[in-house]
């Protein structure tokens, strides 16, 4: 019973070409992350909601956005990829802010022709 | 098979051996610490996790130690099976920060 679905898993973009990769959750979690991850190396948060809240990390690009329209998805935008955004990008939720831990999906590798 | 204290980007060990993966976290507040994880092609998953007021932790086959002094995290595996192959990650939280900062994982190969 899948609880943190990512769609598609594997996605494939022009350079430049705008893409929004989807993320939904059954566990009604508060908190909804999303992590970019390269080659085996440790994800790096992007961006995290608390509910309605939006948290940007200070590094982030501004060529990634996200949307919360409801609880239960949360869709990231790259607004115009280049090579070097092509990773694996990973959702994660938590059932609030603090002491919990973290359920991520199954991640959508980006690759950026 | 077994390494304490550094931490190493890779681990190789004999199935039914104990591994031992270290990591070192930055925060002095850190107050929750996770362990995750990762098979290949898919998202981390949680392990076990520990609070700061303690520095021992168990659960079935995994034990987690925490060395606040020297800001320091490990994960034991008893009889490591080759299941237990994957990349594996230590977090940090910060208090009342909700986010967790990832460490350098380790990739634990399990030989047959």
């Amino acid at each position: 019973d899948a609880m943190v679905i990512q769609n598609p898993r594997y996605q494939v973009t022009q350079f430049g070409k705008p893409v929004t990769l989807s993320c939904s959750q059954t566990l009604n979690h508060n908190v909804m992350y999303w992590y970019q991850q390269k080659s085996s190396q440790a994800p790096k948060l992007l961006f995290h909601y608390y509910d309605k809240d939006f948290n940007n990390e200070a590094d982030t690009p501004d060529n990634f956005q996200s949307r919360r329209p409801n609880t239960s998805f949360c869709f990231l935008d790259i607004r115009s990829p280049g090579l070097g955004d092509a990773a694996m990008y990973l959702c994660a939720t938590s059932r609030d802010q603090g002491d919990y831990e973290q359920y991520f999906g199954p991640g959508t590798r980006l690759t950026v022709t | 098979g077994e390494s304490v204290g550094l931490h190493l980007p890779t681990l190789s060990v004999q199935e039914g051996d104990n591994s031992i993966i270290n990591c070192a976290y930055s925060n002095s507040a850190s107050d929750y610490f996770i362990w995750y994880k990762q098979e290949s092609g898919k998202g981390p998953q949680f392990i076990i996790d520990i609070r700061s007021n303690m520095d021992k932790r168990q659960g079935q086959r995994v034990t987690v130690l925490l060395n606040k002094t020297v800001k320091h995290l490990s994960l034991q595996i008893a009889a490591t099976q080759p299941g237990d192959s994957a990349v594996y990650f230590c977090a940090e939280n910060r208090p009342r920060g909700g986010k967790s900062t990832f460490g350098d994982g380790t990739t634990l190969t399990v030989k047959p």
